[in-house]
């Protein structure tokens, strides 16, 4: 498999502009993460899934921010308008079946950085 | 509430010494612990994980971490480190929450620097 994959690995808008950042989790993964890495807060969950339904969005900073999971295959998250202070490194983890403790290691993509001017 | 604890923010060794990473933790229950690393610009790896049993658990890259209850703690050891183990390192437990859902709390991190 070829593990979490996110795009794009880089993106950098205006402040105002809308921004879509897109995950395909692991095959046969029934939960997907998504995360934000900033050197002030370093990582914080903002929304997971688990078969497709979102169960947890507490971690979601505004309304501004919005995530979906149209399908087991493919996540997205995003953010409209865009600001400075939202820049980033935003990951997507993928994991078995979040409601198993056993299978709660989640698997990272590479993440993508975000940079709003 | 569940949480993670990593005391050390930043770590510089030099190559060839041994290191350790702390990380405490609270949950309520019997804990899933984890230790990830990230590299510059990359995602985050799991090195190892303890669930159950041996307390002494062994992870990739010549890592292993030992799970002591009494101290709730679940520390980071590697006998010899490279030049190529300067990264960030988390530790993580796996927590169930309401609903029956279980998610990672990650730690701030511990960013490692390596001397030559």
């Amino acid at each position: 498999d070829a593990g979490v994959i996110q795009s794009p690995r880089h993106e950098v808008t205006e402040m105002g502009q809308e921004v879509t950042l897109r995950c395909k989790p692991i095959s046969g993964h029934n939960s997907l993460f998504w995360y934000r890495q900033t050197m002030m807060r370093g990582l914080e969950l903002l929304i997971y899934f688990n078969n497709n339904v979102p169960i947890d969005d507490s971690g979601m900073p505004e309304d501004r921010f919005s995530a979906k999971m149209p399908n087991a295959s493919f996540s997205t998250l995003k953010i409209q308008p865009s600001e400075p202070r939202d820049s980033a490194v935003y990951f997507c983890a993928s994991s078995l079946n979040a409601r198993r403790l056993m299978n709660t290691e989640a698997f990272f993509g590479q993440g993508t950085r975000l940079t709003v001017v | 509430a569940q949480s993670v604890t990593q005391p050390d923010i930043h770590i510089t060794v030099s190559e060839g010494a041994s290191l350790e990473l702390r990380c405490n933790y609270s949950y309520g229950a019997t804990p899933y612990l984890f230790w990830y690393v990230q590299s510059p610009g990359q995602g985050l790896q799991l090195l190892l994980k303890y669930f159950s049993g041996d307390t002494l658990v062994q992870g990739i890259k010549g890592f292993e971490a030992e799970f002591k209850r009494s101290q709730s703690s679940f520390n980071l050891r590697k006998p010899s480190v490279h030049w190529s183990d300067a990264a960030e390192y988390f530790c993580a437990v796996g927590a169930m929450f309401s609903g029956g859902y279980n998610k990672l709390i990650f730690g701030a991190g511990t960013r490692l620097a390596v001397h030559p």
